[in-house]
Order: structure tokens, then C-alpha cells, then sequence
């Protein structure tokens, strides 16, 4: 079946520091791949996507390139903030007949001034 | 502006009692989705529907049950059945193009047992 496997929080850093969270995949075909992001008590909102290999999705600074030869979606940003502490999961959508989504569980990232 | 709206933000339910959770979205999306989340815990699928008066059971259904009368409405409801309810209930909706456009969530109903 399919799995996202996401590297285990929490991630902790001072402001400005460079951001990397590791998201590998296992699926058949070519999924579509996505990061959410969720601010605390709230629910999740796409930060970017990915709909086909080398593709790179960015929005906000941050980044994640489509690797089809490593299975993976690494989630980066040069600069993080203070804001962008929150939780991050990183999704795929398979190819073919099933529309329901897969999620990893999540990674929580805290920024300190 | 398009969204998924949750109600309400919290909900407090008695031992013994059922409630129900509402979520309705005006995105003309075609699938709807409901999610639990425990702390520190990812997403578990409880129920999926992809047209209206059609659903099926997700991953953890067992004590909850949901209607798709209407394309815009997906209401759960979480019976005297689920033994261990209190968490945080995400309800989602996707286009039938969601490997393009991906899935909108709304902003949460938080369950606690008194």
C-alpha cells in the first residue's frame, strides 16, 4: 500500500537558521505530493504541492522538489521565523482509482527568537 | 470566499451521549472526508464519501456514523459506541481532481468528554 514517512519531531531552531524536513514515499505510479501545514488549534492548510517527478512546489520560502529516483519530498527553508512554528505533514495522492489521500504523521517544528 | 465550515469549535458530550459534528463546504467539492486527531498524532481516517448518499468506512469507523445527504453537507456523528471520543475532528473536501489540487480542510471541532 502506500506510506509517507516523515522524520520524527520536534524539530527545534533559532530564528533565521536554514529549515530541512526529510519526507520519503512508498507508492505505485506517479503520485502527487503535498506538504500541509497546521498552526495550533487549527486545521490544516496546503503549503505547496507537487504533481509530477522534478517538479518543485514553493510558496511562502519554502520549498520541496518532486525526486522520483529517491521516493522523496524534502520539505526546506532558508530562513525560518518565529511564525512558522507549527506542524508539518506531507501527503501523497496516488495515481489511479483511489482519491483517498495518505499523510505521514507529522512533524512539529519550534523556532526561538 | 469558498471554505469548509466546522461546527462548533468545541464541543462538550456526556457519557452515554451521541453528537453530532457539522461540517459543510461551498466549494461544489465531490468528496468529503473526516479525520481524528489525537495529541501528537497524525490523521486517522474515520469516514470518506465520494457522492452524495454514498460513504464508506475509513480506518477507525467503529462508534461513529455520518450522512452525505447533500453535496455540500458531511455531518458525523460520534455515538455513546466510541469509548474514547475526546480528540480533534477534521473534516475535508477534495475536487474529484485532487491529485491536481489536493484537499481543504476546515478549522476543526475539538471533542471532550465531561
Amino acid at each position: 500500500g502506500n506510506s509517507v514517512t516523515q522524520m520524527e519531531g520536534p524539530v527545534t531552531l533559532s530564528e533565521e537558521a536554514f529549515l530541512t524536513i526529510n519526507c520519503t514515499y512508498t507508492a505505485t505510479g506517479y503520485p502527487s505530493l503535498f506538504w500541509y501545514v497546521q498552526y495550533p488549534g487549527e486545521g490544516l492548510q496546503l503549503l505547496l504541492k507537487a504533481t509530477k517527478a522534478d517538479d518543485k512546489g514553493s510558496n511562502k520560502g519554502f520549498e520541496a522538489t518532486y525526486r522520483k529516483e529517491t521516493t522523496s519530498f524534502h520539505l526546506e527553508k532558508g530562513s525560518v521565523q518565529v511564525p512558522d512554528s507549527a506542524v508539518y505533514f506531507c501527503a501523497l495522492r496516488a495515481s489511479g482509482g483511489s482519491y483517498i489521500p495518505t499523510f505521514g504523521r507529522g512533524t512539529s517544528l519550534i523556532v526561538h527568537p | 470566499d469558498g471554505g469548509i465550515t466546522q461546527s462548533p469549535k468545541y464541543l462538550f458530550r456526556k457519557e452515554g451521549q451521541n453528537v453530532t459534528l457539522s461540517c459543510e463546504q461551498n466549494l461544489n467539492h465531490d468528496a468529503m472526508y473526516w479525520y481524528r486527531q489525537d495529541p501528537g498524532q497524525g490523521l486517522r481516517l474515520i469516514y470518506y464519501s465520494q457522492i452524495v448518499n454514498d460513504f464508506q468506512k475509513g480506518d477507525i469507523a467503529e462508534g461513529y456514523s455520518v450522512s452525505r445527504e447533500k453535496k455540500e453537507s458531511f455531518p458525523l456523528t460520534v455515538t455513546s459506541a466510541q469509548k474514547n471520543p475526546t480528540a480533534f475532528y477534521l473534516c475535508a473536501s477534495s475536487h474529484w481532481d485532487s491529485h491536481n489540487y489536493g484537499y481543504t480542510f476546515g478549522s476543526g471541532t475539538r471533542l471532550t468528554v465531561v
